[in-house]
């Protein structure tokens, strides 16, 4: 099946800092990505999506200026967090949709 | 507003019995229906789909699943448990679009497994 990487899988960073995560189509192209989030013990929860060529679609109460998204190529999207706080810390994952969504490994962010 | 139930947080069962993790759905149309399996720390990985047709999918793992329109249920099932079956299953829904758009992800039923 088509194979999504994302990177890195585990970061953490102090309060203040930025962190950039990268979602890459592997062996497709893929005009639109999107980003959720998971808090320990719960679902997923649809952050944005990531258009190639254009702006971000952000989901009511997403910051998009704390999570800013960058898509500038048909393989690759980009989350990063800015201004990073403890509350920040979650699990980070994109998809990139074929006939399915195929899912990154997620990227653990833990802010100290 | 779309939503996805599993009424299921917590599931144990003992290996080798049978299992039945409930979905249920909330949609304006039948949407696309899914069911992904998360191991600790890892990505989702999809099990099975229902887009049309044959209401009884089969998956990896041995894992299938029914589409039932009139219980706006999606139930996945698995007649033999393995321990290496452990870990998070999420059911979703999407909109048919033609390609995959975003998803709404049910609350997820983390499966134990006992020897």
């Amino acid at each position: 099946g088509a194979v999504v990487s994302q990177h890195p899988s585990r970061v953490i960073c102090k309060s203040g800092t930025s962190v950039k995560i990268e979602c890459r189509s592997l062996d497709f192209q893929a005009t639109t990505m999107f980003w959720y989030r998971q808090f320990p013990k719960q679902s997923l929860m649809l952050m944005a999506t990531s258009n190639e060529g254009s702006k971000a679609t952000y989901e009511q109460g997403v910051e998009k200026d704390k999570f800013l998204i960058n898509h500038a190529s048909l393989t690759l999207s980009t989350l990063t967090v800015t201004s990073a706080h403890p509350e920040d810390s979650s699990f980070y994952i994109c998809s990139a949709p074929i006939t399915e969504a195929f899912f990154g490994q997620g990227t653990r962010l833990t802010v100290v | 507003a779309q939503s996805v139930t599993q009424p299921d947080i917590h599931i144990t069962v003992s290996e080798g019995a049978s299992l039945e993790l409930r979905c249920n759905y909330s949609y304006g149309a039948t949407p696309y229906l899914f069911w992904y399996v998360q191991s600790p720390g890892q990505g989702l990985q999809l099990l099975l789909k229902y887009f049309s047709g044959d209401t009884l999918v089969q998956g990896i793992k041995g894992f299938e699943a029914e589409f039932k329109r009139s219980q706006s249920s999606f139930n996945l099932r698995k007649p033999s448990v393995h321990w290496s079956d452990a870990a998070e299953y999420f059911c979703a829904v999407g909109p048919r679009t033609g390609t995959a758009s975003k998803l709404t992800f049910g609350t997820g039923t983390r499966l134990q497994v006992t020897l």
